[in-house]
């Protein structure tokens, strides 16, 4: 059984660097023609996908925070990551990391992030 | 504002049915498919409908959905107090404002 795990800093400061990782575990990162996404959701609101990554590196980022964020996989490690960079109290969410394909399964528990001084 | 559209909030009494409405464009549920999520209270989303009207394993054919055009809906029957959670539909949008896209939430209250 697939299942993902986030892991990283939960608190973050304003113009810092948010970095969080994605275990895989129960099947391989990089088989079958999945890709990996992030996605967030701030506190009492709805779901924010984020960007995938291809275990062969490729990525696709939301337009919309395409300029903050960077994907990456580490086949060795089975596992891909996260860097969302200037943050503001704006990025304060629950982070989540799952893989996409026709739909998006499993899911990790999800990571609460907070940007704050 | 989410690209997909759902209303904030649906009800209905244990054992009835209930409808949750999705509508998006050409760009993304018109030519995408559809999948929807259960987000129980204090949990991650869970996956209970993909490629527009698929079931994975171990979802009860109490859920079902179709897709018309632009528009998609979720049914639930034979409503359960377990069923209270937020419902979200997601495809992904061929746009210049590309990727996944989800719709705002629905909460459903069994009464």
């Amino acid at each position: 059984q697939l299942q993902l795990q986030e892991s990283g800093s939960g608190l973050v400061k304003p113009s810092q660097t948010l970095s969080l990782t994605c275990a895989v575990s129960g099947g391989s990162i990089s088989s079958g023609g999945y890709s990996w996404s992030w996605i967030r959701q701030p506190p009492g609101k709805g779901l924010e996908w984020i960007g995938y990554i291809y275990h062969s590196g490729s990525t696709y980022y939301n337009p919309s925070l395409q300029s903050r964020v960077t994907i990456s996989v580490d086949t060795s490690k089975n596992q891909f990551s996260l860097k969302l960079s200037s943050v503001t109290a704006a990025d304060t969410a629950v982070y989540y990391c799952a893989r996409s394909g026709n739909g998006f399964d499993p899911w990790g528990q999800g990571t609460l992030v907070t940007v704050s001084s | 504002q989410s690209v997909l559209t759902q209303p904030p909030s649906v009800s209905a009494a244990p054992g009835q049915k209930v409808t949750i409405s999705c509508s998006g464009s050409s760009s993304n549920v018109g030519n995408n498919y559809v999948s929807w999520y259960q987000q129980l209270p204090g949990t991650a989303p869970k996956l209970l409908i993909y490629d527009n009207d698929k079931r994975p394993s171990g979802i009860p054919d109490r859920f079902s959905a179709s897709k018309s055009g632009t528009s998609a809906t979720l049914g639930i029957t034979g409503l359960q107090t377990g069923d209270e959670a937020d419902y979200y539909c997601g495809t992904w949008d061929s746009s210049l404002s590309a990727g996944g896209v989800f719709g705002g939430g629905t909460k459903l209250t069994v009464l």
